[in-house]
């Protein structure tokens, strides 16, 4: 199985910070990346597939690179509704696997 | 505009059965394959089960392989998980998710499965 590493597993940033989140891939998964939104009681939200392509209606300051075994999502300027935790998922090969998440916050 | 309703969560004995649904709408459901993730309360995202447009190919995850069953209903719009010989350790928000490519863009609002004595 393919095991994905998110850092770190907790940010503290403020309204406006640009804050960068990392994922590592046990071995090369090319541009097989998703990233995912989710907050408090509620369903996770697709925000990037193959790894910098951006799911429809999610916002420009969310933005997504790497390729191989190391990718990150940058958020350019944090948005209140952006606390939230965030995770990755690798698409290479079954079985399906996340990272552990990482969670922003205040 | 695309919705995933889940259903049918609910508290089970260990060793009991349980099958979730999830009703599709707003979309060409017999065209996308569907998947199941579960969440552990306070845990992670843990993928459980994909399946095919025509459920020619289905993929499970070893911890559920042989104990639950995803199936599909292309004429009703619906996906099913057909949980068996659950475990305290199967507790979890069960979500459905449309799959683009290989990618899910949509979620459903998940339903809650409780499996204790």
């Amino acid at each position: 199985d393919i095991q994905m590493t998110q850092s770190p597993s907790s940010v503290s940033a403020s309204v406006g910070d640009r804050v960068t989140i990392t994922c590592r891939a046990s071995q090369d998964i090319s541009g097989w990346l998703a990233w995912y939104q989710q907050k408090p009681g509620k369903a996770p939200k697709s925000l990037i597939y193959a790894a910098s392509s951006l799911q429809s209606g999610v916002p420009s300051r969310f933005s997504g690179s790497g390729s191989g075994t190391d990718f990150s999502l940058t958020i350019s300027s944090l948005q209140p509704e952006d606390f939230a935790t965030y995770y990755c998922q690798q698409a290479y090969s079954f079985p399906l696997t996340f990272g552990g998440g990482t969670k922003v916050e205040i | 505009e695309v919705q995933l309703v889940e259903s049918g969560g609910g508290l089970v004995k260990p060793g009991g059965s349980l099958r979730l649904s999830c009703a599709a709408s707003g979309f060409n459901f017999k065209t996308y394959s569907m998947l199941w993730v579960r969440q552990a309360p306070g845990k992670g995202l843990e993928w459980v089960s994909s399946i095919s447009p025509t459920s020619d190919y289905i993929h499970q995850p070893d911890s559920v392989k042989g104990r639950f069953s995803i199936s599909r209903d292309n004429a009703d719009n619906s996906l099913y998980l057909q949980m068996n010989t659950l475990r305290a350790d199967d507790t979890a928000v069960y979500y459905c998710a449309r799959l683009r490519g290989s990618y899910p863009d949509f979620w459903g609002q998940g339903t809650q499965v409780i499996v204790s004595s």
